[in-house]
């Protein structure tokens, strides 16, 4: 199975501070996403990749920056980060040709004051 | 709108009692997949599959793409079955959708 780790596991951030997720894989998957989980909203999709260099805007980008320097790692940036973006997120990766076929880090507890 | 609904939304069993956990779609897909979580934990895939019925030990997917449904019949339930599932059809932008999930408690 793939492994997908993400750091760090919990963080808590001040509002309008700069928040940087990392996640890292090492399967060489094409393709990485970043959800964010809440309660009443299930999973839903921030910023995804096809690959190193590039980044696509999923369902609900806004607030949300995401870099793929590598085939292995994928960022997710808050810039100016507000309670509002309080969530647990959750990196993923999978085959280019399998959308259906992700595989989940543990996720990051990320709490704005 | 909700792209993806699921239902019941919670359900609460007794151990060695079958569940059954419904998923309906507006969206068009070619396939379904069905993730497990724990709470306040990692997604992990339980079955995947475009059409027909698809079985991984206790665990049958039964999937109707023209009619947008999915199921999961979760046979003999035990203690350890306890969590969310979620419902994932694929779109045919190289991602997936989730619905909201069913949250399973499974009594002693």
């Amino acid at each position: 199975e793939a492994a997908v780790t993400q750091s760090p596991r919990n963080k808590v951030a001040v509002t309008g501070g700069k928040v940087t997720l990392s996640c890292n894989q090492t399967n060489n998957h094409n393709n990485m996403y970043w959800y964010r989980q809440d309660t009443g909203h299930g999973l839903r999709l921030i910023h995804y990749s096809y690959g190193a260099g590039s980044t696509e805007k999923g369902d609900i980008p806004d607030g949300y920056k995401a870099s793929r320097p590598s085939q292995e790692n994928f960022s997710l940036i808050l810039e100016l980060a507000t309670p509002s973006q309080t969530s647990v997120y959750f990196c993923a990766s999978g085959d280019r040709d399998k959308p259906h076929e992700q595989y989940f880090g543990p996720g990051t507890r990320l709490t704005v004051l | 709108e909700q792209q993806v609904q699921q239902s019941p939304a919670s359900l609460v069993l007794q151990e060695a009692e079958n569940a059954e956990l419904q998923c309906s779609f507006s969206i068009f897909t070619n396939q379904v997949q069905w993730f497990y979580q724990r709470p306040g934990g990692r997604l992990v895939s339980l079955l995947y599959n475009p059409s027909g019925t698809k079985q991984s030990g206790r665990l049958t997917s039964t999937t109707v793409i023209k009619e947008r449904r999915s199921s999961l019949h979760i046979s003999s339930s035990q203690i350890t079955d306890s969590g969310t599932y979620l419902c994932a059809p694929d779109t045919n932008a190289y991602k997936v959708i989730f619905g909201k999930g069913t949250h399973l408690h499974v009594l002693p």
